[in-house]
C-alpha cells in the first residue's frame, strides 16, 4: 500500500486553518493510520494514532479525521512552532512523503 | 526523563558491518514492540524493521531482509540493530522508536518516543 500526502508543500500564515491530505492505494482501517510532526533538526513527534486520537500532550488544535483511502490532518490556527513537516504512517511502517508546511 | 539514546553509527566502507544500540530510560521497553525507521537527510522517513514485546514478531522492510538483524534485551532497556552487507543507499539517520503497542503493525500502534538518530554513513 502506497500512502500519498498532498499538498507537497503548504504555505500559509499563523493563525490560519491548514489541511493536510493523506490518501492510501487502498482502503485501510484507520485503526491503523498514524501522524507525525518532524521540526527541523529533530525527531519526529506522535501527534495522531488510529486517524483521530490525539497522542498524550499534543494540543487541541491538531485533529485527525478520515476512513477508507483518504484521512486529513487539520490544524485549526497555526502556531509558529506548527511550521514543520507532517507525516502519515500505516500499519506502523509505510510513511508517506511528508508534507511540508511553511510560513507564507 | 523518558528518552531513547542510540549509538553505534559512523563511516564504514561498503559491504562492512555495523551494530547500532538503543538505549531506553525513564521507561521500560518490555510491554512494547521497538522500531528502527532512518531518515536520509533532506528526505522523508522510511521504516526499517520493528520487533514485538517478546520477540517473537520480527519484520523488516524488503530492502534490508537478509541483511540487517533487529534484537532486544528487556533486561538491558535495549534494542539493537545488527547491519551487514551495508550499501551507500543505507547512509541515513537511523531512530530507535517505542510502538504505543506490543507488537509491530498492531491496532493503535503510533511511534510515540523517539530517540534523537545516529548517523550511519556507508562509502569508501
Amino acid at each position: 500500500i502506497v500512502l500519498t500526502q498532498s499538498p507537497g508543500t503548504l504555505s500559509l500564515s499563523p493563525g490560519e486553518r491548514a489541511t493536510l491530505s493523506c490518501r492510501a492505494s487502498q482502503s485501510v482501517r484507520s485503526s491503523y493510520l498514524a501522524w507525525y510532526q518532524q521540526r527541523p533538526g529533530q525527531a519526529p513527534r506522535l501527534l495522531v494514532y488510529e486517524a483521530s486520537n490525539r497522542a498524550t500532550g499534543i494540543p487541541d488544535r491538531f485533529s485527525g479525521s478520515g476512513s477508507g483511502t483518504d484521512f486529513t490532518l487539520t490544524i485549526s490556527g497555526l502556531e509558529p512552532e506548527d511550521f514543520a513537516v507532517y507525516y502519515c504512517q500505516l500499519y506502523g511502517r509505510t510513511f508517506g512523503q511528508g508534507t511540508n508546511v511553511e510560513i507564507k | 526523563e523518558v528518552q531513547l539514546v542510540e549509538s553505534g553509527g559512523g563511516l564504514v566502507q561498503p559491504g562492512r558491518s555495523l551494530r547500532l544500540s538503543c538505549a531506553a530510560s525513564g521507561f521500560t521497553i518490555d510491554d512494547y514492540a521497538m522500531h528502527w525507521v532512518r531518515q536520509t537527510p533532506g528526505k522523508g522517513l522510511e521504516w526499517v524493521s520493528g520487533i514485538s514485546w517478546n520477540s517473537d514478531s520480527i519484520v523488516y522492510v524488503d530492502s534490508v531482509q537478509g541483511r540487517f538483524t533487529i534484537s532486544r534485551d528487556n533486561a538491558k532497556n535495549s534494542v539493537y540493530l545488527q547491519m551487514n552487507s551495508l550499501r551507500a543507499e543505507d547512509t541515513a539517520l537511523y531512530y530507535c522508536a517505542k510502538d504505543r503497542v506490543a507488537v509491530p503493525s498492531r491496532k493503535g500502534g503510533g511511534f510515540d518516543i523517539w530517540g534523537q538518530g545516529t548517523m550511519v554513513t556507508v562509502s569508501s
